[in-house]
């Protein structure tokens, strides 16, 4: 039981350049979620999806896109990177049943720069 | 609308000593609460929560947070640091009123530093 995993670990980027991070759980979860986290701000929440076949706005989405591949897979994609994007990015997931339906789960995360 | 305020940034003890981090937040209805952890380089791990059971609420490694609601506080405790307590801690509040738990809120963050 791997839980949360993130591929790839560290990414560098010139602007402009496109790329999809890779988010996979193996705990059966409904919903997942993409957070980018920057220094002295906490996580904030890029997208999430709820259930498969959807997907919402958070706090910070604009210049990402996302993709539910299917229950286990939820992919953040970024179209033409910005500097700004420089970031650490953290996927996690969440049981919508039982006694574990308040706590998301986070992976390692992937640590983006862009140049 | 929710926020949570962690009111040091840093937070520097003796190994064998209390260790003590604060976090307020502010809620509109009744929130639940979390303690996360980050080791460096690290994914983060749930500490503990709280969702209106017990005030009082023990988590892993020998923490503990306590939720009162007439201070808006939830602030974290240990009674012994070990060096391995070095990490950043993450107080974070899910309001039902705004997106539930899949809109968690975070706060900046505390690095606790722990010396021999």
């Amino acid at each position: 039981n791997a839980g949360v995993t993130q591929t790839p670990k560290f990414q560098v980027l010139k602007t402009g350049q496109s790329m999809t991070l890779q988010c996979a759980q193996d705990m059966n979860h409904n919903s997942m979620y993409w957070y980018r986290q920057d220094p002295g701000m906490g996580l904030r929440l890029i997208y999430y999806s709820a259930s498969e076949g959807t997907t919402d706005k958070g706090e910070v989405p604009n210049g990402y896109n996302v993709s539910r591949l299917n229950k286990r897979e939820f992919s953040l994609r970024l179209e033409s990177a910005a500097p700004s994007q420089t970031s650490v990015y953290f996927c996690a997931s969440r049981t919508i049943r039982g006694p574990q339906s308040n706590t998301q789960y986070f992976g390692p995360g992937t640590r983006l720069t862009v140049l | 609308a929710q926020s949570v305020t962690q009111l040091d940034s840093h937070v520097s003890v003796s190994e064998g000593t209390p260790v003590l981090l604060r976090c307020n937040y502010s809620s509109s209805y009744s929130p639940s609460l979390f303690w996360y952890v980050q080791h460096p380089n690290k994914g983060l791990q749930l500490l503990l929560k709280y969702t209106s059971a017990a005030t009082l609420v023990k988590g892993i490694n020998g923490f503990e947070a306590e939720f009162k609601k007439s201070e808006t506080s939830f602030h974290l405790t240990k009674p012994s640091a070990h060096m391995s307590d070095a990490a950043e801690y993450f107080c974070v509040v899910s309001d039902p009123a705004s997106g539930g738990y899949n809109k968690l809120i975070f706060g900046a963050g505390t690095r606790l530093a722990v010396h021999p």
